[in-house]
């Protein structure tokens, strides 16, 4: 299987911050990587998959990079609505499987 | 607008049995592969489980082969999930998913708990 290995575990930032999380993957995902958004009590939210391909009214602050096994989300500007967990997740090959999660909180 | 509606999650015994439906509308289920995802308590997502569009092909994580069996019936716009000989640490909000581009696990229902316990 794929282990993803997501950095940091938890992010202190402030409102306005640009904010990146890196997702590390055990070997080459190709370009099958997506990003979730998760509040508590919600179903995960698609941001971002095929690496960099924003979702649908998923605001331009978002964007992700990389190739391989190494990519990266950043959020330009930090916004309130923003605090939230952020998996990582590759569909390259079965299992799919995420991140463990990063956590951004409220500086 | 897309929906997917998931229901019979419930208190179950180990070694029990419990089959999840999904039901979706505001697409054409028959061209996309769905999946199941589930999240324990305090944990991260785990899929589980996912089949193609004519449930001809599919595919499931290790901790589950043997005891779960995914299914739809595109003339009802459903997918299921048979979960047999239930353990403590299936316990978790299963969701019905749509993939997407790449298979990646675009669009997702609400979820539906299922608890493992004696």
């Amino acid at each position: 299987d794929i282990q993803m290995t997501q950095s940091p575990f938890t992010l202190s930032a402030s409102v306005g911050d640009r904010v990146t999380i890196t997702c590390r993957a055990s070997q080459s995902v190709g370009g099958s990587l997506a990003w979730f958004q998760q509040k508590p009590g919600k179903a995960p939210q698609a941001l971002i998959y095929l690496v960099s391909n924003l979702e649908s009214a998923v605001p331009s602050r978002f964007s992700g990079s990389g190739s391989g096994t190494e990519f990266t989300l950043t959020i330009s500007s930090l916004q309130p609505d923003d605090f939230a967990t952020y998996y990582c997740q590759q569909s390259h090959t079965h299992p799919k499987t995420f991140g463990q999660g990063t956590k951004v909180e409220i500086k | 607008e897309v929906q997917l509606v998931e229901s019979g999650g419930d208190l179950v015994q180990p070694g029990g049995s419990l089959r999840l439906s999904c039901a979706v509308s505001g697409f054409t289920f028959s061209n996309y592969w769905m999946s199941w995802v589930r999240q324990a308590p305090g944990k991260g997502p785990e899929w589980v489980a996912n089949m193609n569009r004519d449930g001809s092909e599919r595919h499931y994580v290790d901790s589950v082969k043997g005891r779960f069996t995914i299914s739809r019936d595109n003339a009802k716009n459903s997918l299921y999930l048979q979960m047999n000989s239930l353990r403590v640490e299936d316990t978790a909000v299963y969701y019905c998913v749509r993939d997407g581009n790449g298979g990646y696990l675009h669009r997702w229902g609400q979820g539906t708990l299922v608890t493992v316990s004696s």
